[in-house]
């Protein structure tokens, strides 16, 4: 079966520092992998996704991530960032077949900008 | 705003008691998904359906159901209610169900059973 980790649960950064959230998966098979963000007392959005091609997936907000096959990373970074950019981060991959799948989202990593 | 609305936004609740959380997905989506959040097992996928059927289960108890009718929507109903079931319950939509798609998420539904 398929699982995520996010090893940090709180990663604190002062603003216009750049940042690394990291998201590592198992699987033996062909992977879709998302990032989505979670601001204080609303639903997720995503962030990016990988689904084929180019390793290095850019996304809204400067956001960007690499997806490194040799060693199952999925990393999220952005080079500088913002007080507005405090939430929480879930990494998640599809488990299953086209048709009947299903998201594992790994447990999320708090991003806490300092001023 | 992503499009999914939830109702209610607040729902409190004793033990033993039954509750209905109701999910209207983005215009043209055929796919609705229902997740709990909770601070100790984080997001959980409960069930997806696509277009009135179901087409996946993830931990969802046999307390919980949910069907999607003929006009999309979708509701997830949670009976004999425990203190455990207290939760963010998220619904998300997709346009076509399938492993590539964006899910997009509405507020939640936090539950609070005392």
């Amino acid at each position: 079966a398929q699982s995520v980790t996010q090893l940090d649960s709180q990663v604190p950064v002062f603003e216009e520092a750049p940042v690394e959230l990291r998201c590592n998966y198992s699987s033996s098979v062909s992977v879709y992998l998302f990032w989505y963000v979670q601001y204080p007392n609303q639903g997720l959005q995503l962030l990016l996704k990988y689904l084929s091609g180019s390793t290095l997936v850019k996304g809204i907000n400067g956001f960007e991530a690499e997806f490194n096959k040799s060693q199952t990373s999925f990393h999220l970074r952005k080079p500088s960032v913002h007080i507005s950019d405090t939430a929480e981060y879930f990494c998640a991959v599809t488990q299953g077949t086209s048709g009947t799948y299903k998201y594992i989202f790994g447990t999320g990593t708090r991003l806490k900008v300092l001023a | 705003d992503s499009g999914v609305t939830q109702t209610p936004k607040h729902l409190i609740t004793a033990t033993g008691q039954r509750v209905t959380l109701r999910c209207s997905p983005r215009s043209g989506d055929l796919s609705v998904y229902w997740y709990q959040q909770s601070l100790d097992q984080g997001l959980q996928f409960l069930i997806q359906y696509y277009n009135g059927e179901e087409r996946a289960k993830g931990n969802i108890l046999e307390r919980f159901s949910a069907q999607q009718f003929p006009d999309l929507h979708s509701e997830l109903n949670l009976s004999s209610l425990e203190l455990g079931d207290s939760a963010l319950y998220f619904c998300a939509s997709s346009v076509d169900g399938i492993r590539t798609d964006t899910q997009y998420f509405g507020p939640g539904t936090r539950l609070t059973v005392l």
